[in-house]
């Protein structure tokens, strides 16, 4: 079992500039959420898809957005970049929209220059 | 509006004596609390939870008290293990579990042989 896997590992982009970062759930998960933790700070949360829809959003502005396809993985899509986004961003993966059986990948460190 | 806060950013503690991590809430519709670990490089690990029906929960070295009143949760591991060393992430939820997680900043533990 892959577990969860989110790619690429690290990235460095320029302001203004469009960043997807990658998500495959966990076998059997069918749930996706994803997280952006600041330097020093706890994850956020940002949005949920489930059945390929965005179930729930989180306080992000609409530069963040994100897709699931049907076997179930995901992409997060910010636009416009800015300093300020960069962080780690965390995938976690559950079964039919849960939040607390979430397992998480190891992250994806995105620095904005 | 930090709605889950975890006050030290840092414990050390000596191998073999207990560690207490703390974490206080301050929206009383959270009734559902869970602890994750982290390592650098790796996602959060899901550790332990507690129901706000209950005022504890254990598993194993690891123990969750919940004082409602207080708004209060604390981790106890014991015996304390140099592989307990990691940041550790408090995280409430509400209608029992089903909302997003909400984050702490972390306390990140040492634990010195």
């Amino acid at each position: 079992d892959a577990g969860v896997t989110q790619s690429p590992t690290h990235l460095i982009k320029t302001r203004g500039q469009q960043v997807t970062l990658r998500c495959s759930p966990k076998s059997g998960h069918d749930t996706v959420s994803w997280y952006q933790q600041a330097l020093g700070q706890g994850p956020q949360f940002i949005f949920q898809y489930y059945e390929e829809e965005e179930r729930q959003r989180g306080n992000f502005p609409d530069r963040f957005s994100g897709h699931q396809f049907p076997n179930y993985s995901s992409e997060l899509n910010v636009n416009a970049l800015l300093l300020g986004d960069s962080a780690l961003y965390l995938c976690a993966s559950s079964l039919e929209a849960q939040w607390t059986e979430a397992f998480f990948g190891q992250g994806t460190r995105l620095t904005v220059v | 509006d930090q709605q889950v806060k975890q006050n030290s950013p840092s414990l050390s503690v000596q191998e073999g004596r207990i560690s207490i991590l703390n974490c206080d809430y301050t929206n009383s519709m959270f009734d559902y609390f869970l602890w994750y670990k982290k390592y650098p490089a790796e996602g959060p690990t899901f550790l332990i939870s507690i129901s706000s029906i209950k005022d504890k929960n254990e598993d194993g070295r690891f123990t969750v008290f919940l004082n409602k009143s207080a708004k209060h949760l604390s981790l106890h591991i014991v015996p304390s293990q140099p592989g307990d060393s990691a940041v550790y992430f408090c995280a409430a939820s509400r209608n029992s579990g089903n909302t997003p997680l909400v984050f702490g900043k972390g306390t990140r533990l040492s634990v010195i042989a």
